[in-house]
């Protein structure tokens, strides 16, 4: 069975680091190319950032460009969120999901998606 | 602001059909970029629904459709059951942002 799973939220005081997790399972991880989504407390769905498959190419949302860094180890089926300088708007529940294959990371739908973890900002 | 425009909210007795529009822009939708749809209840996982517009992924129902014409897109959901009750967005790529975006969202209620 295919499955995401998040891990590394928690609270933490504004200006500090959180790493994220993404465990996957259930299918060739090396061949998808994987996305962070968030949803802040009230609000809709946000488009945070995406990796190739192979790790080579990333994309971010405006909001979290400069400060937030994707990366994936493919020998462990990982993919990872690294969050600096976080801010209070940051608070969310964060949310990886799978891709696509195409080479156009933005082309596919998001097809499989972790239960979340929840990021908290606040001193 | 989201840079496709969903309504809030949409509403529905068992059995009805509702439709919920995405509007966008000459830079996404517009563009020709393709159009996907989640159902979200709050607390769980979001669900893809419809994907490249108008396909169904194995397991959705065929009460829920989609089309893409000019620069929308529009989520049809019919026989309405309760478990419809969910959050929807939709969700496509932006050529001026260089983004993946979605939109707002919207809370559709069984009545």
């Amino acid at each position: 069975q295919v499955h995401l799973v998040e891990s590394g939220g928690g609270v933490v005081q504004p200006g500090r680091s959180l790493r994220l997790s993404c465990a996957a399972s259930g299918f060739t991880f090396n061949t998808y190319a994987i996305h962070w989504v968030r949803q802040a407390p009230g609000k809709g769905l946000e488009w945070v950032a995406v990796i190739s498959s192979d790790g080579t190419n990333k994309y971010y949302g405006d909001s979290v460009k400069g400060r937030f860094t994707i990366s994936r180890d493919n020998s462990k089926n990982t993919l990872f969120l690294q969050m600096n300088s976080l801010r209070g708007e940051d608070t969310a529940v964060y949310y990886c999901a799978r891709g696509g294959r195409s080479v156009l990371l933005w082309i596919d739908g998001l097809d499989v998606w972790g239960q979340g973890t929840t990021v908290t900002v606040s001193s | 602001q989201s840079v496709l425009t969903q309504p809030p909210s949409v509403s529905g007795a068992p059995g009805q059909r509702v439709s919920i529009s995405c509007s966008g822009s000459s830079s996404n939708i517009g563009a020709g970029y393709d159009v996907h749809w989640y159902q979200h209840l709050p607390g769980t996982a979001p669900k893809l629904l419809i994907y490249f517009n108008n396909n169904r992924p194995s397991g959705v129902p065929d009460r829920f459709s989609g089309s893409k014409s000019g620069t929308s897109a529009s989520l049809v959901i019919t026989g309405l059951q309760a478990e419809d009750e969910a959050d929807y967005y939709c969700q496509s790529y932006d050529l001026s942002l260089t983004s993946v975006v979605f939109g707002g969202g919207t809370k559709l209620t069984v009545l």
